[in-house]
């Protein structure tokens, strides 16, 4: 798989359910982000973790990072219907490479 | 909040036609990117600008493609001679620096060359 892949590519829960969506990278990482895409609009930064840390939370969001499997999750507990959105790890490589590469992304349906 | 802003929302050209896309980025913001998403596809990166000059690029940044940063407030993409192909999603960032902080997007230029 290519650098910064999600899984699973679509998801479907019913509001207020949590959603868990998965990243995979193949190199050495600086820092992994996730960021949130709505249909047709910009990408918003969700979330950085630094790869010497192992868990972040930020309000519903919960992030973990084990350097070791080079994985990544993004939990999104007690979900909403406005959560509904494409969600898109990137990974900022180890080193002067500035260039954050992002994955395919997962789309999360949240019905209410 | 501050916010990335780039303008025009939607670009439909010709095809051969030169194009120029236009962001302002924050203000206090050292580092600044193009980004582009085709239809369906994954965000790609294009370039990034740092202290007044390319710091890096991707292959697809060839030699149609160029950047400015004309007067310390905006950041253009231009794209000379376009191609059907190069219609897509094209978003400008911007961070206070390379690792500390995530990127700041814009809500992209929609290009389609036809």
């Amino acid at each position: 798989s290519q650098q910064g892949e999600e899984d699973p590519q679509a998801l479907s829960i019913q509001e207020g359910e949590n959603a868990t969506m998965n990243c995979s990278y193949k190199t050495s990482i600086n820092n992994l982000q996730w960021y949130r895409q709505n249909s047709g609009r910009g990408l918003v930064h969700l979330i950085l973790i630094r790869s010497n840390e192992r868990e972040k939370h930020s309000g519903r969001l919960r992030v973990t990072l084990d350097t070791s499997k080079k994985s990544s999750s993004l939990l999104i507990t007690a979900s909403r219907a406005a959560d509904t959105a494409s969600y898109f790890c990137a990974t900022l490589p180890a080193g002067s490479a500035r260039q954050l590469t992002f994955g395919s992304g997962t789309q999360l349906t949240v019905l209410p | 909040e501050p916010e990335v802003t780039q303008t025009p929302s939607h670009q439909v050209t010709q095809m051969g036609q030169e194009v120029i896309l236009r962001c302002v980025p924050i203000s206090n913001h050292l580092y600044f990117y193009w980004y582009r998403q085709i239809l369906g596809q994954k965000v790609e990166f294009l370039v990034s600008f740092y202290n007044n000059e390319i710091s890096e690029k991707s292959e697809i940044f060839d030699d149609q493609f160029s950047v400015e940063r004309p007067d310390g407030s905006n950041f253009t993409l231009k794209i000379r001679s376009t191609k059907l192909e190069d219609s897509a999603m094209y978003f400008c960032a911007s961070s206070e620096a390379r690792t500390t902080y995530g990127y700041t997007f814009g809500s992209g230029t929609r290009l389609t060359v036809v």
